[in-house]
C-alpha cells in the first residue's frame, strides 16, 4: 500500500531532550515535507525537500533540522526541544509532475502528536 | 496563491449529498483548485483537484463555475465516516519548486445519523 509512515505517533518528552520524528515514503516520491498543526494556527509547512540532499526552509523552520539523505526518508530533528513546539507533526510526500499535468497531490502521513514539558 | 473563503461548518444527513462551497474570487488562471479532507486529527487525505472542467472521482465530484470564483464540491452519498474538516485550497502548479499547500480554517462537515 502507497503510505507515508510517521514514528513514534506520540511522545511526550522534556525541554532540551532531542529527538527525532522519523518518516519514509514507499512511492518513489522526490518532494517530501514536513507540517505542524496547532489549534488555530492551521498547518504550517517547517521544512521540504525538493529530492536528496536537497531540503530548504518553510514558514517555521526555527528550532527543527532536517536531513534527505535517501529518497524515501525524510527525519525530523528537535535538538532541543521547548514546550512551544508541543505540536501534531506531518510528514507529506508529492510526485513531482512535469509542467501542464496539474497535480500537486500530497500524500499525508498520519501525524506525530509531540508533547514537551 | 488565491484566498478562499469557505463556511466554518456545514450538517447533512446521512445518504444524502453534501454540498461544500467555495469561493476563490481572486483565482489566476494558471491556479488549480484542490480539496483536501482531516479527519480528526488524521493527515490530510487528497480528494479531488481541477483546473476549468468539472471533476468526479470515486469519492467526489468538483463543480467549478465557468468564472472559476467558486467551486462546489460534492460527496454524493454521504456516511458518518465523511464527517471531517473539508479545505479548499487554490494554488498553481509549481514546476520543480517548493510544492507547499497553504490550509486555511476549511468547512467542519458533520454527517447526521
Amino acid at each position: 500500500e502507497a503510505q507515508v509512515t510517521q514514528n513514534p505517533r506520540y511522545l511526550i518528552t522534556v525541554t532540551g531532550k532531542k529527538l527525532t520524528v522519523t518518516c519514509s515514503q514507499n512511492m518513489n516520491h522526490e518532494y517530501m515535507s514536513w507540517y505542524r498543526q496547532d489549534p488555530g494556527l492551521g498547518l504550517r509547512q517547517i521544512y521540504y525537500s525538493m529530492n536528496v540532499e536537497v531540503t530548504d526552509k518553510g514558514d517555521v523552520p526555527e528550532g527543527y533540522k532536517v536531513s534527505r539523505k535517501e529518497k524515501r526518508n525524510f527525519p525530523l530533528i528537535l535538538e532541543s526541544p521547548s514546550p512551544n513546539q508541543t505540536s501534531l507533526y506531518f510528514c507529506a510526500s508529492s510526485s513531482r509532475q512535469g509542467f501542464g499535468s496539474g497535480a500537486n497531490v500530497l500524500t499525508f502521513g498520519a501525524g506525530s502528536r509531540l508533547t514537551v514539558l | 496563491d488565491a484566498k478562499t473563503t469557505q463556511p466554518p461548518s456545514m450538517d447533512c444527513a446521512e445518504g444524502r449529498a453534501a454540498n461544500l462551497p467555495c469561493n476563490h474570487s481572486t483565482i489566476s488562471g494558471n491556479e488549480y483548485v484542490y480539496w483536501y479532507r482531516q479527519i480528526h486529527s488524521q493527515g490530510p487525505q487528497y480528494i479531488i483537484h481541477g483546473l476549468k472542467n468539472n471533476e468526479t472521482n470515486e469519492m467526489a465530484s468538483l463543480i467549478i463555475t465557468e468564472d472559476r470564483k467558486s467551486s462546489t464540491l460534492i460527496l454524493p452519498h454521504a456516511t458518518l465516516r465523511d464527517t471531517a474538516v473539508y479545505y479548499c485550497i487554490v494554488r498553481a502548479q509549481s514546476n520543480f519548486g517548493n510544492e507547499k499547500l497553504t490550509f486555511g480554517t476549511g468547512t467542519r462537515l458533520t454527517i447526521i445519523p
